[in-house]
């Protein structure tokens, strides 16, 4: 149980280009999904926190014109890196919160490569 | 914000070895997990522990909450839990649902 899929696995743009991602919870509904982020080597980094149907919350030093999150139901949210350039190129990972504790469950990332 | 601290950040073994790692944290907490990522980005969740102590097989976890730490121990490591091991910890308060997450152990088990 608590399986969170992500799509694409990876994906290439060129700079200028937007790029949306998907987060799924497959077996459960999600009352808050989360969006991290990896650099190489490098811990995971809280982007964003959304609950469906409310405005996703940023934290601080994040853009929100730039990485536009909707949660439209219990078990999708989505992540759309607009006018995306070099330096956006990174793992994106989500996670989702729906037990009844707040335990969180991962979804496989995404590794988007911007050239 | 909460602090995390992992050590140690790196830890070579050999197959059929015992370790311990552990995870510092700077406030109380209502939530830590422990993750293992595996090569492809996979974090695996391995507990859900903000308190007390639990066992999976080989793996354990100890979290002592009023002195805010975490130990995770592998017994007769096998070159498959080679990765990172990630310490994430939630917050008292409003905060209590947003994770923070330490810098990882990276664990290397040769055979």
């Amino acid at each position: 149980g608590a399986v969170v899929s992500q799509h694409p696995s990876w994906v290439i743009c060129k700079s200028g280009t937007s790029v949306k991602i998907e987060c799924r919870s497959l077996d459960f509904q999600a009352t808050t999904m989360f969006w991290y982020r990896q650099f190489p080597k490098q811990s995971l980094m809280l982007m964003a926190t959304s609950n469906e149907g409310s405005k996703a919350t940023y934290e601080q030093g994040v853009e929100k014109d730039k990485f536009l999150i909707n949660h439209a139901s219990l078990t999708l949210s989505t992540l759309t890196v607009t006018s995306a350039h070099p330096e956006d190129s990174s793992f994106y990972i989500c996670s989702a919160d729906g037990t009844r504790t707040y335990e969180q469950y991962f979804g496989p990332g995404t590794r988007l490569t911007v050239t | 914000g909460i602090q995390v601290e992992q050590s140690p950040p790196d830890l070579i073994l050999q197959e059929g070895a015992n370790s311990t790692l552990r995870c510092n944290f700077s406030d109380s907490v209502n939530n830590l997990q422990w993750f293992h990522q595996n090569p492809w980005g996979q974090l695996i969740n391995l507990f859900y522990i903000p308190s007390g102590t639990k066992q999976n097989g080989r793996l354990s976890a100890t979290t002592v909450a009023t002195e805010r730490y975490s130990l995770l121990y592998i017994s007769s490591s096998q070159t498959t839990d080679s990765g990172v091991y990630f310490c994430a910890v939630g917050g008292s308060g409003g905060s209590n649902y947003k994770l923070t997450f330490g810098k990882g152990t990276l664990l290397t088990v040769n055979p």
